[in-house]
C-alpha cells in the first residue's frame, strides 16, 4: 500500500471550512484513499474514502487530483467538535474482510473559537 | 445498536497477574480487530478475526492471546505483560472490508 505524507499540524479558525492536505504521489490504480479521525481519548471515526472521483458526505467532502498524487479533506464549516487527529489512507481495496488499516502520524487540527 | 463496546476502560495490572478485555459489537459485523495505540502514536494493528478465526497476527508476543468465541465476542487476555505494554488497546468491527468502527478502547496501565 501506497505511503502517505501529511502536516503534523493545521489550525482553522471556527465556521471556516478545514482543507487537509494529503500527498500520495506513489499510489497506484487499484488504491483508494480513506479518511479517518480521532478525537481525544477516543477511537478513530470513518469520515470517508474515494477512488478517483470527488466524494461527498454528511460529514466531510474530498477531492483527489485527476493524477491522484494527492488529496484534500474538506469539513465545510468546522466546529470546536472537529479538533482531532486526521489521517489519510491508502491502500487496495480488497473485498474479502481480515485486512488492515496503516495508520500514518496523520494531521492534528485544531478548530479556534 | 450501532457500537462497539470495551470493558473495563481502564485497567492497571501487575507484571505477574492475568487480565482479560473485552470487546462486543451487535452490528452483525464478521471482522473484529484489536489495535494497540501509544501515546501520541497512530494506532497499530494487533490481530484481525474474520468470521471467528484469526487471519491476521501481526507478529504480537504471546503474552497477548486473542480469543472470538462468537461474532460478536472478541477477547484480548493479557499474561506477564511489561511496563511497556502500557497503552490504550482499541477494538475495531467492520460490515464492510473499508469501513472499520472503533470502540472508545481500554486504557491499560502496567506496573
Amino acid at each position: 500500500d501506497a505511503k502517505t505524507t501529511q502536516p503534523p499540524s493545521m489550525d482553522c479558525a471556527e465556521g471556516r471550512a478545514a482543507n487537509l492536505p494529503c500527498n500520495h504521489s506513489t499510489i497506484s490504480g487499484n488504491e483508494y484513499v480513506y479518511w479517518y479521525r480521532q478525537i481525544h481519548s477516543q477511537g478513530p471515526q470513518y469520515i470517508i474514502h474515494g477512488l478517483k472521483n470527488n466524494e461527498t458526505n454528511e460529514m466531510a467532502s474530498l477531492i483527489i487530483t485527476e493524477d491522484r498524487k494527492s488529496s484534500t479533506l474538506i469539513l465545510p464549516h468546522a466546529t470546536l467538535r472537529d479538533t482531532a487527529v486526521y489521517y489519510c489512507i491508502v491502500r487496495t481495496f480488497r473485498d474479502n474482510y481480515g485486512q488492515n488499516f496503516v495508520f500514518g502520524p496523520g494531521t492534528r487540527l485544531s478548530v479556534l473559537p | 445498536d450501532t457500537e462497539v463496546t470495551q470493558t473495563p476502560k481502564h485497567l492497571v495490572m501487575g507484571m505477574t497477574n492475568k487480565k482479560s478485555l473485552k470487546c462486543e459489537q451487535h452490528m452483525g459485523h464478521r471482522a473484529m480487530y484489536w489495535y494497540k495505540q501509544k501515546a501520541k502514536k497512530p494506532p497499530e494493528l494487533m490481530f484481525v478475526y474474520s468470521y471467528e478465526k484469526l487471519s491476521i497476527n501481526e507478529s504480537v508476543p504471546s503474552r497477548f492471546s486473542p480469543e472470538c468465541p462468537n461474532s460478536s465476542l472478541l477477547n484480548l487476555h493479557l499474561h506477564a505483560l511489561q511496563p511497556e505494554d502500557s497503552a490504550l488497546y482499541l477494538c475495531a468491527s467492520s460490515l464492510r472490508p473499508d469501513e472499520q468502527f472503533f470502540g472508545p478502547g481500554t486504557r491499560l496501565t502496567v506496573l
